[in-house]
């Protein structure tokens, strides 16, 4: 079936450090790909998609590109700040439903 | 503020018991998701509701209802509560189903979540 796997955290940064989240994915298909983050205390919000290969989605310095053919959508910024400490999902919809399929979560923690 | 509310913000109760979690969605959105978070298991779809009717299950237990009502806000009930189920519980919301597709296809905003923990 339909699954996302992210490389397991917790990740610690110092800041302006270079950040790669990976996260590849297994779909029939063609699934967008999403990006959310979750700050400490609040529920997740969108960080960033990609509906098709090659788009690359980008917010707040984030950048992830849709690459099919190495079913992968990993999450980078040049420089975190103590700000991005948060736990970031990858995850995919596809299907005739376009249901949901998220991945475990990554733990981020940028020191100052 | 995402503009989906979620009470109550956190929950201590025993064993056995009953709870009900509400949540508003964000103006305009027809769809409303229910998510449980813990620590083993991640985040787990529990069950969608498009404008009243039910959509889409995911690992809902049996001793787990909700329901949307016709004002668009939802109530999960939670009842004879276990010490497993404490966790996070996240209430969603978006402006489409998801079956069509549209630009706002599973862009999912998220309340704050309630925390529900059974003794």
């Amino acid at each position: 079936g339909d699954s996302v796997t992210q490389m397991e955290g917790p990740v610690t940064l110092s800041e302006e450090a270079f950040l790669t989240i990976n996260c590849t994915y297994t779909a029939t298909g063609y699934p967008s790909l999403f990006w959310y983050v979750q700050y400490p205390g609040e529920g997740l919000q969108l960080l960033l998609k990609a509906t098709k290969a090659d788009d690359k989605g980008s917010n707040k310095g984030f950048e992830a590109t849709y690459r099919k053919e190495t079913t992968s959508f990993h999450l980078e910024k040049g420089s975190v700040q103590v700000s991005d400490s948060a736990v970031y999902f990858c995850a995919l919809s596809t299907g005739n439903n376009r249901k949901l399929i998220w991945g475990l979560g990554t733990s981020l923690a940028v020191n100052p | 503020d995402s503009g989906v509310t979620q009470t109550p913000k956190h929950l201590i109760t025993a064993t056995g018991q009953r709870v009900t979690l509400r949540c508003s969605p964000r103006s305009g959105d027809l769809s409303v998701y229910w998510y449980q978070q813990s620590l083993d298991q991640g985040l787990q779809f529990l069950i969608q509701y498009y404008n009243g009717e039910e959509r889409a299950k995911g690992n809902i237990l049996e001793r787990f209802s909700a329901q949307q009502f016709p004002d668009l806000h939802s109530e999960l009930n939670l009842s004879s509560l276990e010490l497993g189920d404490s966790a996070l519980y996240f209430c969603a919301s978006s402006v489409e189903l998801s079956g069509r597709g549209g630009p706002g296809a599973n862009v999912l905003t998220f309340g704050a979540g309630s925390r529900l923990t059974v003794l």
